[in-house]
């Protein structure tokens, strides 16, 4: 089976960068996700990468993926208050849906 | 744009009680999901279909039905509820199941008491 792993919790100031952290262990895993939620309300889909590739940047977003070590990571550059989310990392293995992480809450302090 | 609605956005239903969440979306995607989210938890799927008419068991099925007899709707019914399915529900759709993006509708909140 497959299971993916996330820190809970990550605090920064504003204007730093935020590095969100998420381990897989499906190695036949082609797609990987990451989904933003706010209070109340349901996923967003941040970006994703696809597993032939190593790295993908997307404005304040770069995302970089370890296959040897099954790890991927979200960072997100200038960290605004409006970035206070919870971010869910997720892996598609072709089995028809998606498997979530248990999410990161990222709380930005002014 | 609509995309996936669900409705009710919150319900309180008494032990044992009945009801159905309705999830439509307007997108013509084939795949349509349901999953669970408990408290600081990742998100469960519990069914999901790939076309009208068919419907498959994701990971947490028990205590939970659903119908596909349209390409928009998937309804989620729960027939006895448990204290155990208090969560919120998250309906989702997506125009194929691999590396295709999925769209999420806003959550029903669901309480059992």
């Amino acid at each position: 089976g497959e299971d993916v792993e996330q820190s809970l919790f990550l605090s920064v100031r504003e204007g730093d960068s935020s590095v969100i952290n998420c381990t897989y262990t499906d190695s036949s895993s082609t797609y990987l996700y990451w989904y933003k939620q706010e209070p109340g309300a349901g996923l967003q889909l941040l970006t994703y990468i696809f597993s032939n590739m190593d790295m993908k940047q997307d404005q304040r977003l770069t995302v970089l993926l370890n296959k040897k070590d099954k790890h991927l990571s979200l960072r997100i550059a200038d960290t605004q208050t409006g970035d206070s989310a919870i971010y869910f990392c997720a892996e598609d293995t072709g089995r028809r849906a998606l498997t979530f992480g248990s999410g990161t809450r990222l709380q930005v302090q002014p | 744009n609509a995309g996936v609605t669900q409705t009710p956005k919150f319900r309180i239903l008494k032990i044992g009680q009945s009801m159905t969440l309705q999830c439509t979306q307007d997108m013509n995607h084939n795949y349509m999901y349901w999953y669970r989210q408990d408290p600081g938890m990742g998100l469960k799927l519990i069914y999901y279909s790939v076309g009208a008419g068919i419907t498959d068991k994701g990971e947490v099925p028990n205590g939970y039905n659903v119908s596909r007899s349209t390409t928009e709707d998937f309804p989620l019914r729960l027939e006895l509820a448990a204290p155990s399915q208090t969560s919120v529900y998250f309906c989702a759709s997506s125009s194929e199941g691999l590396g295709n993006t999925i769209y999420f509708g806003e959550g029903s909140w669901l309480t059992v008491v």
